[in-house]
């Protein structure tokens, strides 16, 4: 069973906002992901983390930043939001070390920015 | 390039009408092959890992088959709870630990 929380579950907030969403696991997984899911589209890798101090651009340009100075705590940051950041936002986290890295979903944000 | 391709995009099932989804990938090399289920506005939930072709894994009424060029989700006698979006994904051995996902099949099962 995964063990991945994120926070807020929903969060509407006006353009210009600066804007936190919280990941943390209690696995103690070395690797964590954020994507970005929008209504019946694939989800978009936009950042990776491969431990503490590790952290890397996804696939899908965006304009937030992520940190990780915990192991076990991975948040995104959007300095000013915009009606085009509204999406999905899911955290993972996957093991070091075995065969394949199997991935686990935290709950997701769903943000609106009006 | 990699690839995922899931099909059909949406299945309609009665209560007991056994059916499989597919998953076609296009992957330099694979180290595994993820299947997941995703509940509306929640994040996914894994069900299975499978790493070389001709493996299975069976949970409660899914099995997932992997063979060389794609994966099959055999559902059998589905119930309304199995109604859900299935995702399917690749990871392959270029050397990061980066998924490529597919759309999704959308499955509703009628009661």
């Amino acid at each position: 069973e995964a063990d991945i929380y994120q926070t807020p579950r929903y969060l509407v907030i006006g353009t210009g906002k600066k804007i936190t969403l919280e990941c943390s696991q209690t696995m103690g997984h070395d690797k964590m992901y954020w994507y970005q899911q929008d209504p019946g589209m694939e989800l978009h890798l936009i950042h990776y983390s491969y431990g503490v101090n590790s952290t890397e651009k996804g696939d899908l340009s965006s304009e937030s930043t992520v940190s990780r100075i915990r192991t076990e705590h991975f948040p995104l940051t959007l300095e000013s939001a915009r009606p085009s950041h509204t999406s999905q936002y899911l955290c993972a986290s996957s093991e070091w070390g075995r065969e394949v890295d199997t991935q686990y979903f935290g709950p997701g944000t769903r943000l609106t920015v009006l | 390039e990699d690839q995922v391709t899931q099909s059909p995009e949406a299945l309609r099932l009665q209560e007991g009408e056994s059916s499989s989804l597919n998953c076609s990938y296009t992957v330099s090399g694979l180290r595994g092959l993820f299947w997941y289920r995703q509940d509306p506005g929640k994040g996914p939930e894994f069900l299975f890992t499978l790493y070389s072709a001709g493996e299975e894994k069976e949970k409660e009424r899914l099995k997932a088959t992997l063979t060389k060029k794609e994966s099959f989700l055999h559902i059998t006698a589905p119930k309304p709870e199995d109604s859900a979006t299935y995702l399917c994904a690749v990871q392959g051995v270029s050397g990061t630990y980066k998924y490529i996902f597919g759309t999704g099949t959308r499955l509703k099962v009628l009661a």
